[in-house]
């Protein structure tokens, strides 16, 4: 069974560009969640997406965004890059409805650097 | 849901039980315990979790006390792929959401 794919795996931006990273779920699961991990802050919990509608928010500014398809992939943008925004971007799916008692899965990352 | 404590680091010896353990002393009686781990530059992986009774999988186990203020996870024959900073996580059983809350963890050095 084939796990979490996020693409691109690395990507350099400079400051002011807009960014679009891309995760698909594992089969048959129907919420995914994004992470943003940097050495300061640790992991941080930005969105979750369950049935293209988002579940839950993080304290992060409205420059990230996120959506889901129908197919259960979903994209997250970040615009107006700042330099604090280099971080490793975590996606990580799961089956959805009550989440206590269904782990999440994770994918390895969009690795964001903003020159 | 609740907050989490454990350990910095650890050392454990190549080839021994790894007992890592988390303090979860406001756990409600509806939070699962959950346990990740992160090898560098890799996304978390999960291990296991539990809610009341002691778990088992083909990676680790999981003691959780009778008063479920604590636990503690074990692998049993720690191999050098083992080091990697291993996170507890307590999760509403009935939470809709999937918002895990990751601490800083604890770092295991497996060691020749």
């Amino acid at each position: 069974k084939a796990g979490v794919t996020q693409t691109p795996r690395y990507l350099i931006k400079t400051r002011g560009q807009q960014v679009t990273l891309s995760c698909s779920p594992i089969s048959g699961h129907r919420s995914v969640s994004w992470y943003q991990q940097t050495p300061g802050q640790g992991l941080q919990f930005l969105f979750e997406y369950f049935s293209e509608t988002q579940r839950n928010k993080g304290n992060f500014p409205g420059r990230f965004s996120g959506r889901q398809f129908s197919n259960s992939r979903s994209e997250m943008n970040v615009s107006t890059l700042e330099l604090g925004d280099s971080a490793l971007y975590l996606c990580a799916s799961s089956l959805g409805g009550a989440a206590g008692n269904q782990p999440q899965h994770f994918g390895d990352g969009t690795r964001l650097s903003i020159l | 849901d609740a907050k989490t404590t454990q350990p910095t680091s650890m050392d454990c010896a190549e080839g021994r039980a790894a007992n890592l353990p988390c303090n979860h002393s406001t756990i409600s009686g509806n939070e699962y315990v959950y346990w990740y781990r992160q090898i560098h530059s890799q996304g978390p992986q999960y291990i296991i979790h539990g809610l009341k009774n002691n778990e088992t999988n083909e990676m680790a186990s999981l003691i959780i006390t009778e008063d479920r203020k604590s636990s503690t996870l074990i692998l049993p024959h720690a191999t050098l792929r083992d080091t990697a900073v291993y996170y507890c996580i307590a999760l509403h059983g009935s939470s809709n959401t999937g918002k895990l809350i990751f601490g800083q963890g604890t770092t295991l050095q497996v060691k020749p």
